[in-house]
This record gives structure tokens, sequence and C-alpha cells, in this order.
């Protein structure tokens, strides 16, 4: 059974940097795409960015130039930072797996980590 | 960027019910689009991709049609645990999009 869980601090300070880690079991990180979403309190979805085993990187552009994704094949887990972190990046930050799918050529999300709350506040 | 609208925001039903929710997008997307629910306090549980394809482990009650800008998940004969919120995403192009949301509630 694949499963995600997000660590990381739960309190980040204003214009300081988020990092989050998604250490993933059950399978290899390899040959998928990796994900960042999040969800601000009470509100909906947002896509953060996507990740490939390769190095390939996605951002969403409204995030681009704060977020860097990376990935550690060692320890089979994939990591977010954003940095200058304001009150407006206060959410939940879930990960999540994106596998190929043969028929259309594209990868679409499939498992999911429980999520972590990050509140940036002094 | 591409919108993804959900219609209606909310909904009300009864258990045993048949429930649809629309779902429209700014601009074709093919197929690229997929279904999630989320219980209060819960990650979000993926349940179609490919518009019509269920995801491993989740019943056929689930359904979604639709291609190009518009798109369809029925419900059939709702149970308590089917009361949720959910979300369409699309997976077209960059970056990918989420729709609004649409809370089903128990009436």
């Amino acid at each position: 059974q694949v499963q995600l869980q997000e660590s990381g601090p739960g309190l980040v300070e204003p214009s300081e940097t988020l990092s989050l880690t998604c250490s993933v079991s059950g399978d290899s990180i390899n040959t998928y795409y990796w994900n960042w979403i999040r969800q601000p309190p009470g509100k909906g979805l947002e896509w953060i960015g996507s990740f490939s085993h390769s190095g390939s990187a996605n951002y969403n552009p409204s995030l681009m130039s704060r977020v860097t994704m990376s990935v550690d094949r060692s320890k089979n887990q994939f990591s977010l930072k954003l940095t200058s972190v304001s009150a407006a990046d206060t959410a939940v930050y879930y990960c999540a797996r994106a596998r190929f799918d043969d028929l259309w050529s594209t990868y679409y999300f499939d498992y999911w980590g429980r999520g972590t709350l990050v509140t940036v506040s002094s | 960027d591409i919108q993804m609208t959900q219609s209606p925001s909310s909904l009300s039903a009864s258990v045993g019910d048949r429930v649809t929710i629309t779902c429209r997008a700014s601009q074709a997307i093919s197929s690229y689009l997929a279904w999630f629910q989320q219980r209060p306090g819960k990650a979000p549980k993926s349940l179609i991709y490919a518009a019509s394809r269920l995801q491993s482990g989740v019943p056929p009650k689930f359904s979604g049609s639709g291609s190009g800008t518009d798109f369809t998940l029925t419900i059939r004969s709702l149970q308590p645990e089917d009361f949720a919120t959910y979300y369409c995403q699309q997976y077209n192009s960059y970056p990918y999009t989420f729709g609004q949301g649409t809370k089903l509630e128990i009436k």
C-alpha cells in the first residue's frame, strides 16, 4: 500500500522559508511525478508544482519565484521550499503522486498524503 | 490559466438519492479531468481520472462523463459517507487548476 507522509515545522515566521518533506513508502519514488498542493483554511485547492524523479519541474507561475522542489531518491522523499512567506501562505500542504496514464500519455493524481498545517505568524 | 467552474457550489440531498455535479473548463481540455472527494478535516481522495475512469478501489456508484469543456460527476444511491466536498481538476496544461468545490450536504 502506497503511503505519503508530509513533515515539517507547523509554524513559520513571516519572511522566512517554509520547508516540507514528503516521505513515500510502499513504492519507489522513481517513475512518477510528485506534486505539492495547498489549501488555505476554509478554501479550495491550489496546485503549487510538480517534480519528476529525473529532475523535471513545473511550478505554478503565481509562486514560481519563491518555490523550489527536489527529490532525494536515496531516502525515497521529495521536498518543498517556499521562500519569503507571509500570512497568505498559511494553509494545509498536501503532497500527491501522479502516475502515468498509458492511454492518454499524461500524468494524473492518485495517492495523496494526509496533509500538514503550516501557519505563518510571528 | 484554465479556469474550472463547478455548479452548484452547494447541494442538499437525501440518503438514497442520485446527484450530478457539473464542471466547466474555460477552454477545451480533452478528457484530462479528474474528480476528488474531500471529507471534513481529511485529505482529498482521488475518485476519477481521464473524465470517466474510476481510480482503483472506488465503487461504481461514482461515474464521470464529458470531454472538451463540459464534465459531470454523478453519484447514485447516496450514503452518509458520500456527503463531502467534491472538486474537479484539469491536468491538460500547467498550471493545474481546480474547481472551487461543491459541498454535498444531507437534506
